[in-house]
């Protein structure tokens, strides 16, 4: 019974390089979500996906992109990392307007 | 605009103790309201969840909230504080028939033996 699986769990960047974070959920849910939390500021939505297929920006999407390979995996990708994308990255998952189940989260540092 | 406020960004209580967490919301429409809690290097596991039904809820590990719209009040307690309640809080509010998520900035509850 995973739920939400994040990999990797930990990871250290340099400045400019580039890195995918995976996520795959096990509840055949429609709707995944990734997002950042910062200290003290809560999650913020970088990207969510409603369905397979489709993908929209939310709160915070600049330096990010977004993959839903397929119903169970949700990607995010940083394309050039930069030292203000340093946060801790969790991805969830829904059906329909049920409540978000959220996996352990990645836990980036960029130098 | 939505938003949620957590009044506290930490309480701190002792081992048997009451919880009271506060959060308040602004929303101008009939929101779904929950309580999430966070332990050290997990993700957000839901606590309780409020829908338009019943104002007072009832959640996982002796949590519950109650929604008072007359003071857009959704604050969560516990009667007796365990030390595994040690952890962080968040108070989210999602709008009706929305993905969109509106989170609290958190309140650290500590617990004292």
């Amino acid at each position: 019974n995973a739920g939400v699986t994040q990999t990797p769990k930990f990871q250290v960047l340099k400045t400019g390089q580039s890195m995918t974070l995976q996520c795959a959920q096990d509840m055949n849910h429609n709707s995944m979500y990734w997002y950042r939390q910062d200290p003290g500021m809560g999650l913020r939505l970088i990207y969510y996906s409603a369905s397979e297929g489709t993908t929209d920006k939310g709160e915070v999407p600049n330096g990010y992109n977004v993959s839903r390979l397929n119903k169970r995996e949700f990607s995010l990708r940083l394309e050039s990392a930069a030292p203000s994308q340093t946060s801790v990255y969790f991805c969830a998952s829904s059906e329909s307007n049920q409540p978000q189940h959220f996996g352990d989260g990645t836990r980036l540092s960029i130098l | 605009a939505q938003s949620v406020t957590q009044l506290d960004s930490h309480v701190s209580v002792s081992e048997g103790t009451p919880v009271l967490l506060r959060c308040n919301y602004s929303s101008s429409y009939s929101p779904s309201l929950f309580w999430y809690v966070q332990h050290p290097n997990k993700g957000l596991q839901l606590l309780l969840k409020y829908t338009s039904a019943a104002t007072l809820v009832k959640g996982i590990n002796g949590f519950e909230a109650e929604f008072k719209k007359s003071e857009t009040s959704f604050h969560l307690t516990k009667p007796s504080a365990h030390m595994s309640d040690a952890a962080e809080y968040f108070c989210v509010v999602r709008m009706d028939s929305s993905y969109k998520l509106i989170f609290g900035s958190g309140t650290r509850l500590l617990v004292r033996p």
